[in-house]
C-alpha cells in the first residue's frame, strides 16, 4: 500500500522567503508528526496532530514555524522568513490510533536556505 | 532534549560480522524502538521492545532492554553490505502524557563487502 509521501523532495530558497512543505500520511492514520533533522544529527520533534485534538506544538522552534492539518489528513508545515539555520531535512511520520507509537516515515523534504 | 544516546557514533565492520549498537536514556519509558535510515532520508521502523520485556528478536536483529540501567542494545548478526545505514533508538514516554518519540543522534554503520 501507499506509504507516507512528502513534497517537494528538495527545496532551495533564499533567506527571508516563506516555504510550505506538504505531507500526505498513510490513509486511516490518525496521528501525524513533523520532525527536523539537521546534518548528522538525530530527529528533533516539531509538532504532533492527533485526530481532532489540539496539536502539540511544543517542539516548534520559533513563531516563524506553523503547521496545519486539514480534514485530518494532509498536513502543511510553513516556515516564514526562512533563515539559513532552517536548512535541514524535514520528516513527516504517521501512525494508526491503535499502535505502540511505531511511526511510519515519509522520505523527507531537504530544505536549503541560501 | 535528546533522550536516547547511541554509541558508538560510527561503526565499521566486515560483511558477515556482528554489529552491536547501544542506546542509553534518562527517564522512564513505555517502550523503546530502533529505526534505520538510509542516505539521510526517511526512517524505517525495525523493532519495538516494551518496558516489561528484556529481549526481542526479529530475523537477524536482537534487541535487549535493561530498564534498571536505562539502556538498550541492538545486535545485527551476520551483517550484509545492505545493512549499511544509520541506526537510531527512540524512546516513547507516552505514559507521561506525551506522544512524542525522542530520538538519539544515531550510530552510522558501514558494512564492508
Amino acid at each position: 500500500g501507499a506509504g507516507v509521501s512528502q513534497s517537494p523532495s528538495n527545496k532551495v530558497t533564499e533567506k527571508g522567503k516563506d516555504v510550505e512543505l506538504r505531507c500526505d500520511p498513510i490513509s486511516g492514520h490518525t496521528a501525524l508528526y513533523w520532525y527536523r533533522q539537521s546534518l548528522g544529527q538525530g530527529l528533533e520533534f516539531l509538532i504532533y496532530f492527533q485526530g481532532n485534538s489540539a496539536p502539540d506544538k511544543s517542539g516548534l522552534p520559533s513563531d516563524r514555524f506553523s503547521a496545519e492539518r486539514t480534514g485530518g489528513s494532509v498536513s502543511t508545515l510553513t516556515i516564514q522568513r526562512t533563515q539559513q539555520e532552517d536548512s535541514a531535512v524535514y520528516l513527516c511520520a504517521s501512525r494508526p490510533l491503535s499502535s505502540y507509537n511505531e511511526q511510519f516515515f515519509g522520505p523527507g523534504t531537504r530544505l536549503t536556505v541560501l | 532534549s535528546q533522550q536516547g544516546e547511541e554509541d558508538p557514533q560510527a561503526l565499521s565492520i566486515q560483511e558477515g560480522e556482528n554489529a552491536t549498537m547501544n542506546c542509553s536514556y534518562k527517564t522512564s519509558i513505555n517502550n523503546l524502538q530502533w529505526y534505520r535510515q538510509n542516505s539521510g532520508r526517511g526512517l524505517v521502523h525495525l523493532i519495538l521492545i516494551r518496558s516489561n520485556e528484556r529481549e526481542k528478536h526479529s530475523g537477524r536483529l536482537r534487541v535487549t532492554l535493561d530498564t534498571s540501567k536505562k539502556s538498550s542494545s541492538l545486535l545485527i548478526t551476520a551483517s550484509r553490505a545492505a545493512d549499511t545505514a544509520s541506526y537510531f533508538c527512540a524512546t516513547d514516554n507516552s505514559g507521561a502524557g506525551s506522544y512524542q518519540l525522542t530520538f538519539g543522534k544515531g550510530t552510522k554503520l558501514s558494512v564492508i563487502p
